[in-house]
């Protein structure tokens, strides 16, 4: 099956810094979405982005899919964007979701 | 519009009895798909249901199974339950093969 790698696996950050979490994966893919799992273990939508880059408000990412990777970028962090965030591809032909193992981001105050 | 719905939020069940899980999709959505989250082997894919049908099948025991009736709401089953099923189980609703929504989740543990 397709691989997914999601760097790094944890990151600190400060209140106010911006970050960058990159999502690999080892074939083609019809589908690639990025979600932020809450506290109580909700996975939260914040990109269906198969290809291009999208914008929505501190958040954006972008997904060039001839490469096979995606970034998901965070500014001006706040301590309520605390949690993990996955990325989920599915194969080319194949629709069945395969997530990443996640990276953990912790921002202080 | 309403979200996806899973009931119950919390389960504790005791070795060798079986469970079921409840997902109401999104108004709308034709598909459901059921995972298992855990912290040693991460969110894995256990099946999709598509109009009352098994569309897509993850690698894991038939012990696990589920069903879709014809207002799409969507049921797992997993029987003969061992300490290893201990999980939080995500279902996600969609319309086809398009964006993804998930529910709360149902965190299950096995005692």
């Amino acid at each position: 099956g397709i691989q997914v790698e999601q760097s790094p696996p944890d990151l600190i950050l400060q209140e106010g810094a911006n970050s960058t979490l990159r999502c690999n994966f080892s074939d083609s893919v019809n589908n690639l979405q990025w979600f932020h799992q809450n506290p109580w273990g909700q996975l939260i939508n914040l990109f269906y982005i198969p290809s291009g880059t999208k914008q929505n408000g501190r958040l954006s990412a972008t997904t060039v899919a001839t490469e096979r990777y995606s970034l998901l970028y965070i500014s001006s962090s706040q301590t309520t964007d605390s949690g993990v965030y996955f990325c989920a591809v599915e194969r080319r032909g194949s629709y069945i979701p395969t997530f990443g193992r996640g990276t953990s981001l912790i921002v202080h105050p | 519009k309403a979200g996806v719905t899973q009931t119950p939020r919390y389960l504790i069940k005791t070795r060798g009895q079986q469970v079921t899980l409840s997902c109401s999709p999104i108004s709308g959505h034709r598909s459901v798909s059921w995972y298992q989250q855990t912290p040693g082997q991460g969110l894995q894919f256990l099946f999709e249901y598509f109009s009352e049908t098994q569309r897509n099948k993850g690698n894991f025991p038939g012990r696990f199974s589920g069903r879709q009736f014809s207002n799409s709401r969507s049921e797992m089953n997993v029987s003969t339950l061992e300490l290893g099923d201990s999980a939080l189980y995500l279902c996600a609703s969609r319309w086809d093969r398009t964006e993804a929504f998930f529910g709360q989740g149902t965190r299950l543990t096995v005692v």
